[in-house]
């Protein structure tokens, strides 16, 4: 069974820094691309970034790139976000998703996500 | 950009009844349309890839057709877990959401 587990959210000040882990289980992580996605409160879908299997390709959306860097560890089955100079409008819950015909192409599997709250 | 409208915004039904729920993009994206449906506190879930093609696991009232512009996510006939927000996505954009709730 595919596991998607994050964890590193939390409450941080504006400016302020955090990293977000995803602990994945149940599928060759190491050749499957992979995904961040938030969503705000009560808000829809926005997609974060992207990395192929082995980081060769890596990409990011326009409201987050300088500012986040998304990596991954093949060899612990994991994939991180560090999140710096944060602001309120990265107040979200972050989900990472498992991907599938191509880098950001389809996200196949989710985890549960982690809540970021940015605030003073 | 590809821009993704959804519609309608909320569509009230009953179970049993046929759900047909709407995506179009601002420019072809030919088939490469997925669908996804998310319950209120949960993660979202793929249910269709390719316009098309069922993810592992969906079960057979669900349905997708389209290209080009125009998709469709079908639901045969609503049962009471079916009750969510659905998105369209292409790549890096996803529709604002179709909610389907109870009449």
């Amino acid at each position: 069974e595919v596991q998607l587990v994050e964890s590193g959210g939390g409450l941080v000040k504006p400016g302020g820094s955090l990293r977000l882990s995803c602990a994945a289980s149940g599928f060759t992580f190491s050749s499957y691309s992979m995904n961040w996605v938030r969503q705000a409160p009560g808000k829809g879908l926005e997609w974060v970034s992207s990395i192929s299997s082995s980081s060769s390709y890596i990409y990011y959306a326009d409201s987050v790139k300088g500012r986040f860097t998304i990596s991954r560890d093949n060899a612990k089955n994991s994939l991180y976000l560090q999140m710096n100079s944060l602001r309120a409008e990265d107040t979200a819950v972050y989900y990472c998703a498992s991907g599938r015909g191509g880098v950001g192409a389809i996200f196949d599997y989710w985890g549960q996500g982690t809540l970021v709250t940015v605030s003073s | 950009e590809i821009v993704l409208t959804q519609s309608p915004a909320t569509l009230s039904l009953s179970p049993g009844e046929r759900a047909t729920l709407s995506c179009r993009a601002s420019q072809s994206v030919s088939s490469y349309l997925a669908w996804y449906q998310q319950k209120p506190g949960q993660a979202p879930r793929l249910l269709i890839y390719d316009a098309s093609n069922r993810a592992t696991g969906i079960p057979a009232r669900f349905s997708g057709s389209g290209s080009g512009t125009d998709f469709t996510l079908t639901i045969s006939s609503l049962e009471p877990e079916d009750f969510a927000v659905y998105y369209c996505q292409q790549r890096s954009n996803f529709g604002p959401g179709t909610k389907v709730d109870i009449k």
